[in-house]
């Protein structure tokens, strides 16, 4: 089974411009997470979704970043306008809930440059 | 809120032993994670733990958990140069068991 997959891999890009990162989960998970790392604060969650509905978007930094997901199988985080201080990676995790506990899977990330 | 944290750097040599330490706060933890980064790549689960053990093995990994001292850690016995990476733990929270709270992570050397 293909794990969670993120598109693109790398992303550079010039203040001011939109960027949209793309996540796939896991086939049959009902969570999906948005995280971000930097050196400097670590990993952050940004927000997540249970069967598509957002629950928790209070991690997201302000309201230039907006996250959806339309399908099961599709999710988008989008920066608009984009500026140098969201240089990260930006991560896609997905899980299946079960009593008690969550297991989160991670995609290989994206790496955004803003210039 | 849970807080997590974990010591920042740990150099061992290769065919020692690694021990990565952790601590949380909330006590109503029901599992707890480790989880490696590797440079590049995203985090790749290694191994978790229920609350109610106190230990669980898995080949060359060994995790302690001491619910006492809100204290977990991972063990890995002869240490490869594979295994330098950044090494996670993570707590689940007590609200809304599908949030997970990441310590900022243990950056392990191998050396030959």
């Amino acid at each position: 089974d293909a794990g969670v997959i993120q598109s693109p891999r790398h992303e550079v890009t010039e203040m001011g411009q939109e960027v949209t990162l793309r996540c796939k989960p896991i086939s049959g998970h009902d969570y999906l997470f948005w995280y971000r790392q930097t050196m400097m604060r670590g990993l952050e969650l940004l927000i997540y979704f249970n069967n598509n509905v957002p629950i928790d978007d209070s991690g997201m930094p302000e309201d230039r970043f907006s996250a959806k997901m339309p399908n099961a199988s599709f999710s988008t985080l989008k920066i608009q306008p984009s500026e140098p201080r969201d240089s990260a990676v930006y991560f896609c995790a997905s899980s299946l809930a079960q009593a008690g506990g969550n297991t989160q899977y991670f995609g290989p990330g994206t790496r955004l440059t803003v210039l | 809120g849970e807080d997590v944290e974990q010591s920042l750097f740990l150099s061992v040599r290769e065919g020692d032993s690694s021990v990565i330490n952790c601590t949380y706060t909330d006590s109503s933890s029901t599992y707890l994670y480790w989880y490696k980064q590797e440079p590049g790549a995203g985090l790749q689960l290694l191994t978790y733990i229920f609350s109610n053990m106190d230990m669980k093995q898995d080949q060359r990994l060994t995790v302690l958990l001491n619910k006492k001292d809100k204290h977990l850690s991972l063990r890995i016995a002869d240490t490869q140069t594979g295994d330098s990476a950044i090494y996670f733990c993570a707590a689940n929270m007590n609200t809304g068991f599908q949030k997970l709270v990441f310590g900022t992570g243990t950056r392990l050397l191998v050396s030959p």
